[in-house]
């Protein structure tokens, strides 16, 4: 299994600032996977962050909007840049592991911008 | 590409009620099914996956198989209770690749 803490667990935020999330998890693992869930909707995957190289970013999702840093095995960030109101979500960090593989996530960090 | 195909809700159903979430998924090869759950203000939670055809997941009560000719994965429980509330996600998995998740079902149970 796989404990991951993450936070802040929610926040509230002016439109125009930055917020970095942080994500720490109880083992080492090679990928952390970052989800946007917007309010009634399922989890949209922003970027996979892999330890030593950038993170790869799905299609709608850019680094300068959403930067994310992972400087070793257990720990990654991820800063929601030049926030907006559509940013209002939820993000989550999750982990895959095991051999029969099995995602794990974080308690989620919910955004508001007002 | 792989994607999952949830039943929309939101559902609500008295407690003791018999409960069926559909889901169905397209992907190649063989992938992993699962079932994750979310409790209000918590993250997802594994509920119970199947990682072959035929198999069949099973936990707290609920149970879903994986059925390869028709695709589907459904979610079921004999008998829900109020601590059963929760939103519902189907997801599948293919080694080297990512999760898919569904759009989620929210459930409500009323006493």
């Amino acid at each position: 299994s796989a404990v991951i803490s993450q936070k802040p667990s929610r926040d509230i935020c002016q439109r125009g600032t930055s917020l970095t999330i942080q994500c720490q998890v109880d083992s080492q693992v090679t990928m952390m996977f970052w989800y946007r869930q917007q309010p009634g909707q399922s989890l949209t995957l922003i970027a996979t962050a892999n330890q030593g190289s950038e993170a790869t970013y799905e299609s709608g999702f850019v680094i300068d909007k959403f930067p994310i840093s992972r400087p070793n095995l257990t720990f990654s960030t991820l800063t929601v840049s030049n926030m907006s109101p559509e940013d209002s979500s939820i993000y989550l960090c999750s982990v895959v592991r095991g051999t029969q593989p099995e995602a794990f996530f974080g308690q989620g960090t919910r955004l508001t911008v007002v | 590409g792989d994607s999952v195909t949830q039943m929309e809700g939101p559902v609500t159903l008295s407690e003791e009620a018999f409960l069926t979430i559909n889901c169905t998924y397209t992907a190649t090869g063989y992938p992993s099914l699962f079932w994750y759950v979310q409790y209000p203000g918590e993250g997802l939670q594994l509920l119970l996956k199947a990682t072959k055809a035929d198999d069949k997941g099973s936990n707290k009560g609920f149970e879903a198989t994986y059925r390869k000719e028709t695709t589907s994965f459904h979610l079921e429980k004999g008998s829900v209770q109020v601590s059963d509330s929760a939103v519902y996600f189907c997801a599948l998995f293919r080694t080297g690749n990512q999760f898919y998740f569904g759009t989620g079902t929210s459930l409500t149970v009323i006493p």
